[in-house]
């Protein structure tokens, strides 16, 4: 079975570009959330999709956003890039409606430097 | 927001080596709590989801115990092995209908041959 697939795995921007990152998630799971993970800080949770509907946002600026299409892979798209925004960004998807019944499976993440 | 610490940030032991290390989460408005095992250049993996007070969970050589009252849980891992050498997160969830989670910022261990 396949795990959940994160495109593209590493990307040089610079300052002020955009960025779209991609992820399919295991087959049969609806929901999909994605996470920051910058040096010295845990993962921060961005936002989560279920069945196209995005049900949690996190404390990030405007700049990031998602979608879920009707296949249940998602996107999520960086405007006007800092440098602060160079970090991992993790996609994990569930086949639960909640995290309280079960757990996220991760993928390897997609590395985005801003320069 | 919910605030999760781990502690410690990392330690080193030498195989076959028993260790622990712990979580504290608030204890109000508890739901679930995650640990994953993050290996370098690998997606982080679960190791267990625990919601009850008193809860223990066991997976090989690596158990795992939750207080809901006083807000914490530790990792046991028995006779550490290299592979074990890994990042070990816990997060929690604040509320029910939520795909989402809080994440502590990990403790690194180290398993010296």
């Amino acid at each position: 079975k396949a795990g959940v697939t994160q495109t593209p795995r590493y990307l040089i921007k610079t300052r002020g570009q955009q960025v779209t990152l991609s992820c399919s998630p295991i087959s049969g799971h609806r929901s999909v959330s994605w996470y920051q993970q910058t040096p010295g800080q845990g993962l921060q949770f961005l936002f989560e999709y279920f069945s196209e509907t995005q049900r949690n946002k996190g404390n990030f600026p405007g700049r990031f956003s998602g979608r879920q299409f009707s296949n249940s892979r998602s996107e999520m798209n960086v405007s006007t890039l800092e440098l602060g925004d160079s970090a991992l960004y993790l996609c994990a998807s569930s086949l639960v409606v909640t995290v309280n019944t079960g757990e996220l499976f991760f993928g390897e993440g997609s590395r985005l430097t801003v320069l | 927001i919910l605030n999760v610490e781990q502690s410690p940030q990392s330690l080193h032991v030498q195989e076959g080596d028993s260790t622990n290390f712990t979580c504290s989460f608030p204890s109000s408005n508890f739901y679930a709590l995650h640990w994953y095992r993050w290996e370098t250049a690998k997606s982080p993996e679960a190791l267990f989801v625990m919601t009850l007070n008193g809860d223990e969970k066991k997976k090989g050589r690596i158990s795992a115990t939750l207080n809901t009252k006083e807000g914490y849980s530790y990792l046991y891992i028995k006779g550490s092995q290299p592979e074990d050498s890994a990042t070990y997160l816990c997060a929690s969830s604040d509320q029910t209908g939520a795909n989402n989670l809080f994440f502590g910022t990990g403790t690194r261990l180290t398993v010296i041959p």
